[in-house]
């Protein structure tokens, strides 16, 4: 069952551009949101999450936004870097238990 | 060692072969977790373990996958039979307690069945 629905497959974005993926789930229980990024032959490793009592969180170029009500939330990368090209996981879990993961996005950079 | 170990990190074996990969958590953390990632694909979610048993086996695909964590410390993910559809990295992700939400990921396990 896909839980965690992300968009798009793939980004390329200008070097200093914007880049922002988008996750939709399903399960209202739902109350822990990461993002996870993965280089290749590496294993994901978490970016930045949010529990969605807050409607925003940032940490350096990454913020998260979350909306509850449309079950919503997404991964802004601002002033976007050659480095910054990986594939990026949204995913969710319940207390932690059980991360479902999306699909991905591969992000690609432009210099 | 300071991240999640996991070996081997390539295994090529024939269809109808029994595999055994293997896991060594952060040191201090109880709670350990399996994903499959296909190419292209998300990590999919295999089985964790809080300590020693298997809190929650649910995404096992059948019953020729199966792991152990007989000391709380170290895992063995066990294919039985291998077809050719198993063929995927095996990740295997650990965390200071299930509660606490932040996976640390090994670099995973790529298994080719031929």
């Amino acid at each position: 069952q896909q839980q965690v629905k992300q968009s798009p497959q793939s980004l390329i974005v200008q070097k200093g551009g914007i880049s922002i993926i988008n996750c939709a789930y399903e399960n209202t229980a739902f109350d822990y949101f990461p993002w996870y990024q993965q280089f290749p032959g590496k294993g994901p490793a978490l970016l930045i999450a949010i529990r969605p009592d807050v409607s925003e969180k940032k940490e350096g170029r990454f913020t998260i936004s979350f909306n509850k009500s449309a079950k919503q939330f997404s991964l802004h990368i601002m002033d976007s870097q050659p480095g910054d090209s990986a594939t990026y996981f949204c995913a969710a879990s319940i207390s932690g238990f059980k991360t479902i993961f999306g699909a991905g996005t591969r992000l690609f950079v432009k210099a | 060692g300071a991240g999640v170990s996991q070996t081997p990190s390539n295994k090529v074996t024939e269809k109808g072969k029994y595999v055994e990969l293997r896991c060594d958590p952060i040191s201090g953390h109880t709670a350990l977790y399996w994903y499959r990632q296909s190419l292209g694909q998300g990590p999919e979610f295999l089985i964790y373990f809080q300590g020693t048993g298997a809190a929650d086996d649910s995404g096992l695909p059948n019953d020729r996958f199966f792991a152990v964590r007989p000391e709380g410390s170290v895992s063995t993910l066990k294919i039985q039979r291998t077809e050719r559809g198993d063929s995927a990295v095996y990740l295997c992700a650990s965390s200071l307690t299930a509660h606490t939400g932040e996976l640390f990921f090994g670099e995973g396990s790529r298994l080719t069945v031929l």
